[in-house]
């Protein structure tokens, strides 16, 4: 069955940086686009950043251009989130998902998140 | 850029049929999913592009979206319904992924 396992979470000061892993397996990864979702405490889902199947496109969302990055490693079966210059607005449990495979569109399979924490 | 608008909170009794709406301009271009999330835990599809059902999602669960506004319905709802549910669509004039807000369900 699909897995998706993240880690890397963590206490981090603002200004400080983090790298978010997540592990996949049941599936042939490298056949789906991925995606990074992000939920502050209390709040609703937001999106961060897509990635399709091969890695040569990628999406970020407005709130995190520049500062995080998605990235994949098909051999690994790996997806990556390096997240630079954190906020305390970043503090939130964050999800990668695999897509239902229209391409990019859908995430049909959800990890069961990761907390991340930005406080001095 | 998109905004999709659910209405915050939704209560029915056990029974009947809880209906959720998803508005936002030109939504009846873009299709629509739905998610299911309970408390502390992460969240569920439950329809996809409109109106399909994942498997293992109860036929209760249907989707529609004819014109501006998407709708999530279940009917017969039961107590294990009561969670957040949201909408999502893809916009391919931003390529960003949206979500609505969320709508709480609650059994009475």
């Amino acid at each position: 069955q699909v897995q998706l396992v993240e880690s890397g979470g963590g206490l981090v000061k603002p200004g400080g940086s983090l790298r978010l892993s997540c592990t996949a397996s049941g599936f042939i990864f490298s056949d789906y686009y991925m995606t990074w979702i992000r939920q502050a405490p209390g709040k609703g889902l937001e999106w961060v950043a897509d990635i399709s199947n091969s890695g040569s496109t990628k999406f970020h969302a407005d709130s995190v251009k520049g500062r995080f990055t998605i990235s994949r490693d098909n051999a690994k079966n790996s997806l990556y989130l390096q997240m630079n210059s954190l906020r305390a607005e970043d503090t939130a449990v964050y999800y990668c998902a695999r897509d239902h495979g229209g391409g990019g569109s859908c995430p049909e399979y959800w990890g069961q998140g990761i907390l991340v924490t930005v406080s001095s | 850029s998109f905004v999709l608008t659910q209405p915050p909170s939704v209560s029915v009794a056990p029974g009947e049929t809880a209906r959720i709406t998803c508005g936002g301009i030109t939504i009846g271009s873009n299709s629509v999913h739905w998610y299911q999330q309970r408390p502390g835990q992460a969240p569920v599809l439950v329809i996809y592009y409109d109106s399909d059902r994942p498997s293992g999602i109860p036929e209760r669960f249907s989707g529609s979206n004819p014109g501006n506004t998407a709708t999530l319905s279940i009917s017969r709802v039961e107590a294990g319904d009561e969670a957040d549910y949201y909408c999502q669509v893809w916009d391919s004039n931003t390529d960003h992924m949206v979500f609505g807000g969320g709508t709480k369900l609650t059994v009475l």
